[in-house]
């Protein structure tokens, strides 16, 4: 258990919806990033937060939106939702600011998009 | 643009005997390298790091070796165990800046 937490485990919604995940990071933690994984391809980086700013976008689309709040657990927005959205969602915590620091990642959540 | 590449989606390796995964970068900028790996329904935990000034560094069973010059990076697992069987991520960062992933090597330890 990394203690990272994730909501929810699974989402299956359809196209042009919009869906909230959620991530609590490590005790101590303040980084958040988000990564996707899409079927068969590495970790994308979408955006990490540092205590509750932005730092470092990504590969993120303009239909997505994060935000870290004060108790420093973050939500990905997913808007506008297409097929190709579909994906395995990552978020992870580290007690530092660069992402060099090891990165504690959550279980994932699986969003399926028909 | 791939700038991180694993070009081996899979290697099947015996009990007892070395893994060696490899791992491509194709950006000349990046200082920082990493290893993670996966099991299935859950994340990815952290391995191993390098920094480019090192060109070695070792943990346990794990080594990672980095040839600069090459600009490639491998992992060595020895003795392999069954518990290893696993997805192996390759990582890359420039300045501290946002980790590049590659695509993963999928590992199995044949007992």
């Amino acid at each position: 258990d990394s203690g990272v937490t994730q909501t929810p485990k699974h989402l299956i919604t359809a196209t042009g919806q919009r869906v909230t995940l959620r991530c609590s990071p490590r005790s101590g933690d303040l980084s958040v990033y988000w990564y996707q994984q899409s079927l068969d391809q590495g970790l994308q980086f979408l955006i990490h937060y540092y205590n509750g700013e932005e730092r470092a976008k990504g590969n993120i689309l303009e239909r997505f939106s994060a935000q870290q709040f004060p108790d420093l657990h973050s939500e990905l927005n997913l808007s506008s939702l297409e097929l190709g959205d579909s994906a395995l969602y990552f978020c992870a915590s580290s007690v530092g600011l660069a992402p060099t620091y090891e990165q504690y990642f959550g279980p994932g959540t699986r969003l399926t998009v028909t | 643009d791939q700038q991180v590449k694993q070009n081996s989606p899979s290697l099947s390796v015996q009990e007892g005997r070395i893994s060696i995964l490899n791992c491509d970068y194709t950006n000349s900028m990046f200082d920082y390298f990493l290893w993670y790996k996966k099991y299935p329904a859950e994340g990815p935990t952290f391995l191993i790091s390098i920094s480019s000034i090192k060109d070695k560094n070792e943990d346990g069973r794990f080594t990672v070796f980095l040839n600069k010059s090459a600009k490639h990076l491998s992992l060595h697992i020895v003795p392999s165990q069954p518990g290893d069987s696993a997805v192996y991520f390759c990582a890359a960062s420039e300045g501290g800046n946002k980790l590049v992933f590659g695509a993963g090597t999928i590992l199995r330890v044949k007992s």
